[in-house]
């Protein structure tokens, strides 16, 4: 069965530092051809791509945020780590790890509520 | 960034009709080195993460039911429900993949 499940801080300052992680089960990022994507949701809005990490560590990110970003992984642990530099209340959303088959992201986590907030 | 647009934002529809969302995107989403086009529908249930539907604009997901079908080719695209359900409630997108990914805005799905 696969499963992906988000953790992390729920609540951060400004320009403070998010780092979130991703942990995989029922498939490996060590498989050829796997990836792990990155969405968020800001309350009550539409979802918004932020980035991709590839089996084979090729990594892409969203063109408007890719200065702030960055995906990274651990094989061993099965574990994909969302890092997203100087944080502003506009960044407030539920962010979800998906698995990317195909192109499109078939297997998604529960998400994470992060509130940007002094 | 290619731009999706959905259309119509909300959607009343009686039980067991048709419901049709549109999208359309600022480019075309067919590879031609391949002949496919890059798009996915996804089904959004309040609280819920999104659900995969449909990729390759027409390929169904595993599991998901035959009432639903998308259709479409170049820049307009559309998603079907046939015999809406009480349980089809919720929030559809579509999402091209031919570029860095972009989600249409949403179009909201409810029972007249």
């Amino acid at each position: 069965q696969i499963t992906l499940k988000e953790s992390g801080p729920t609540l951060v300052k400004p320009t403070q530092t998010l780092t979130l992680t991703c942990a995989l089960s029922g498939f490996s990022l060590s498989t050829n051809g796997v990836a792990v994507g990155w969405i968020r949701q800001p309350p009550g809005k539409a979802l918004e791509w932020l980035g991709v990490i590839y089996s084979y560590d090729d990594k892409r990110y969203s063109p408007s945020l890719k200065t702030r970003l960055t995906i990274t992984k651990d094989t061993s642990r099965n574990l994909v780590v969302l890092t997203m530099t100087n944080m502003d209340p506009a960044d407030t959303a539920t962010y979800y790890c998906a698995r990317r088959q195909e192109g499109a992201y078939n297997y998604w986590g529960q998400g994470i509520l992060v509130t940007v907030s002094s | 960034d290619i731009v999706m647009t959905q259309s119509p934002d909300s959607l009343a529809v009686s039980l067991g009709e048709r419901a049709t969302v549109n999208c359309k995107s600022s480019q075309s989403l067919l590879y031609a080195s391949n002949n496919k086009t890059y798009l996915a529908w996804y089904q959004q249930k309040a609280g819920q993460p999104p659900r995969l539907l449909v990729y390759w604009a027409s390929t169904r997901e595993s599991g998901v039911p035959d009432r639903f079908s998308g259709s479409g080719s170049g820049t307009d695209f559309t998603l079907t429900i046939n015999g809406l359900q009480a349980e089809d409630v919720a929030v559809y997108y579509c999402q091209q993949y031919y570029t860095s990914p972009t989600f249409g805005q949403g179009t909201n799905v409810e029972i007249k």
